[in-house]
């Protein structure tokens, strides 16, 4: 079965930094683009940040640029989203996404890991 | 960057309904929209992609089409199951998502 699994989700004071993790499985993980995706709370969804197969393309929301790095472990399946100087609006559940090789639409999603700013 | 607007934001319809949600691109993105669902508390699930094409196992009341600019989602006879959120999304420059359609039970 084709799956990802957040983690690393949790309670971060403003200005702390935060790393979530993305377990995949059922699929041949390196072949595939991978995204995040974040819902604030009660909000609509906006893309966060974006991996090539290979890692060596990556791709930010100026919301987070700079703050954020998206990294990826081809040979342990996993991708990762590093948080830093977190928001009060950063606060939301955070998904991880698989993106089609050629059309770029995301067709697997993780339940989500949820971020909450404050103090 | 590209910006996306649904509409309605959200809508009542009953059982058998036909519904349709519009979303419009603020420049050109070819066919490179898709649409997606989202039940509450639960993550959102792909639809169609590339404007028309009908993801494995989305009954087939679900459609969609256009180009360009505009683009339509089509339930072509709304079910219990359908009464959800749904997105759309263009993939032709990064990602940028609608801010959803509500569909309620009238």
């Amino acid at each position: 079965e084709v799956q990802l699994v957040e983690s690393g989700g949790g309670l971060v004071q403003p200005g702390g930094s935060l790393r979530l993790s993305c377990a995949a499985s059922g699929f041949t993980f390196s072949s595939y683009e991978m995204n995040w995706v974040r819902q604030a709370p009660g909000r609509g969804l906006e893309w966060v940040s974006y991996i090539s197969s290979s890692g060596s393309t990556m791709y930010y929301a100026d919301s987070v640029k700079g703050r954020f790095t998206i990294s990826r472990d081809n040979a342990k399946n996993s991708l990762f989203l590093h948080m830093n100087s977190l928001r009060a609006a950063d606060t939301a559940v955070y998904y991880c996404t698989r993106s089609n090789q050629n059309y770029y639409y995301m067709d697997v999603w993780g339940k989500g890991t949820t971020v909450i700013v404050s103090s | 960057d590209i910006q996306m607007t649904q509409s309605p934001s959200s809508l009542s319809a009953s059982v058998g309904d036909r519904v349709t949600i519009t979303c419009r691109a603020s420049q050109s993105i070819s066919s490179s929209l898709n649409w997606y669902q989202q039940k509450p508390g639960k993550a959102p699930k792909l639809l169609i992609y590339a404007t028309s094409s009908l993801q494995s196992g989305v009954p087939s009341r679900f459609s969609g089409s256009g180009s360009g600019t505009d683009f339509t989602l089509t339930i072509s006879s709304l079910q219990p199951e359908d009464f959800a959120t749904y997105y759309c999304q263009q993939s032709y420059n990064l990602w940028t998502f609608g801010q959803g359609t509500k569909v309620e039970i009238k």
